[in-house]
This record gives C-alpha cells, sequence and structure tokens, in this order.
C-alpha cells in the first residue's frame, strides 16, 4: 500500500515562492506507468488539478496556473515536488498530493494534506 | 465557479436511495471523458468511490454506482448510512481547458 506525505512550510510571505515535497513510501515513483500529481483545496471550497508528473518526467500543468508552477522529481529520494511562485492569498489552500489510480484519470492514493496559508 | 456543476446540498434519510448530479458540457462529459466521484469526510483527504464512470475500487461497498447520460454523471448512494454523510466530488478531463476539472461538491446530510 503506497503512502504520500507532504511536506514543507505552512506560512509563506505574498510575492514568495511556496515549495512543498511529497515522499512516497511502500512503492517507487520511479515503477509503473503512473502520474503523480498536486492538487490543491481552498478552505470551504472545491478540487483544483494543479498538475502532474510521469516517472519518465512527462509534465502537464493547469494552464490558469502554468506560469507560475514547476514540478519535479527525485527518484533517489522518492519524492516529487511543487514550486509555485508569485504567491497571493488566493494561493492559501490545503495542498495534497496524489497518485493516479493505475492508468485511469482518477486519484487513487492521496497524502493526508498539508495547509499551506500565505500571509505578511 | 467551477466546470463541473454540481448541487450544494443533498439530503436523505437512512436507509433511503439519493442520486448526487454533476453537469458538465460537451467539451468535457459529453464526448465521453470518464468521470470519477470522491467522498471527502471533514478534515481529511478525498476517497476514491468511483473510477472510470461507473467502476468501484476494491473496499468501496456496492451502495455506490455511477452512471452518465448525455453531459451529466450521476452517483447514486442506496441504503444510506449515517457514516456516508460527508462532501462529495465529481471529476472528469476537459482538453478545452487541457486540465482535470472538478466539480464545487455536494454535501450530503444524511
Amino acid at each position: 500500500q503506497v503512502q504520500l506525505q507532504e511536506s514543507g512550510p505552512g506560512l509563506v510571505k505574498p510575492s514568495q515562492t511556496l515549495s512543498l515535497t511529497c515522499t512516497v513510501s511502500g512503492g517507487s515513483i520511479s515503477s509503473g506507468s503512473y502520474y503523480w500529481n498536486w492538487i490543491r483545496q481552498p478552505a470551504g471550497k472545491g478540487l483544483e488539478w494543479i498538475g502532474r508528473i510521469s516517472v519518465n518526467g512527462n509534465i502537464n500543468y493547469n494552464p490558469s496556473l502554468k506560469s507560475r508552477v514547476a514540478i519535479s522529481q527525485d527518484p533517489s529520494k522518492n519524492q516529487f515536488s511543487l514550486k509555485l511562485s508569485s504567491v497571493t492569498a488566493a494561493d492559501t489552500a490545503v495542498y495534497y498530493c496524489a497518485r493516479n489510480y493505475y492508468n485511469s484519470g482518477s486519484y487513487g492514493d492521496w497524502g493526508q494534506g498539508t495547509l499551506v496559508t500565505v500571509s505578511s | 465557479q467551477s466546470v463541473l456543476t454540481q448541487p450544494p446540498s443533498v439530503s436523505g434519510a437512512p436507509g433511503q436511495r439519493v442520486t448526487l448530479s454533476c453537469a458538465g458540457s460537451s467539451s468535457n462529459i459529453g464526448p465521453g471523458y470518464d468521470v470519477h466521484w470522491y467522498q471527502q469526510l471533514p478534515g481529511t483527504a478525498p476517497k476514491l468511490l468511483i473510477y472510470d464512470t461507473t467502476n468501484r475500487p476494491s473496499g468501496v461497498p456496492d451502495r455506490f454506482s455511477g452512471s452518465r447520460s448525455g453531459t451529466s454523471a450521476s452517483l447514486a448512494i442506496s441504503g444510506l448510512q449515517g457514516e456516508d454523510e460527508a462532501d462529495y466530488y465529481c471529476q472528469s478531463y476537459d482538453p478545452t481547458l487541457v486540465a482535470w476539472v472538478f466539480g464545487g461538491g455536494t454535501k450530503l446530510t444524511v
């Protein structure tokens, strides 16, 4: 059973860069044909897909965030990461990392989520 | 405003059957892109309930079922239980947006 765990600062100042890491255990991010995703949820609101990366390095971003987002992976640490630049209060949310469910576009495995607040 | 439209709230009595709707468009659900459903309990991550429109992951009770008709999809829950009280989200793909999109969620009260 794969497990995902987000980590990173819980408070980021406006205009700075939000950086989060997802550590995967119980499975390798380098095996299979999975995509590894970032999804966020502002308090009391719905879910928003941010982007994804595959084992062979294919990356897709939500066009609404594309100019500010970068997703990368570190197979040696079994981790993948998110950077979101020029943040504003609108980026305050719980950020989840998630793995696609086999070859489906759905997300079968999720981290517990981490709250990131953008405030000075 | 979400690309997929869900009613903000639905309620039902224990034992009843309820249907949660997810309205899309000719850009996403209409052309046949798969729809997925998630259950989110307060303070927890979403849990996959239905994938590829009609399939249940192992461990999900058969009280939960998914379907599609035209540009909309539905999640049916039969034999409602108190533990089903949660937020439910639908998800699909929109090629015009080049993004995976979610509905705004429906709060189910039992």
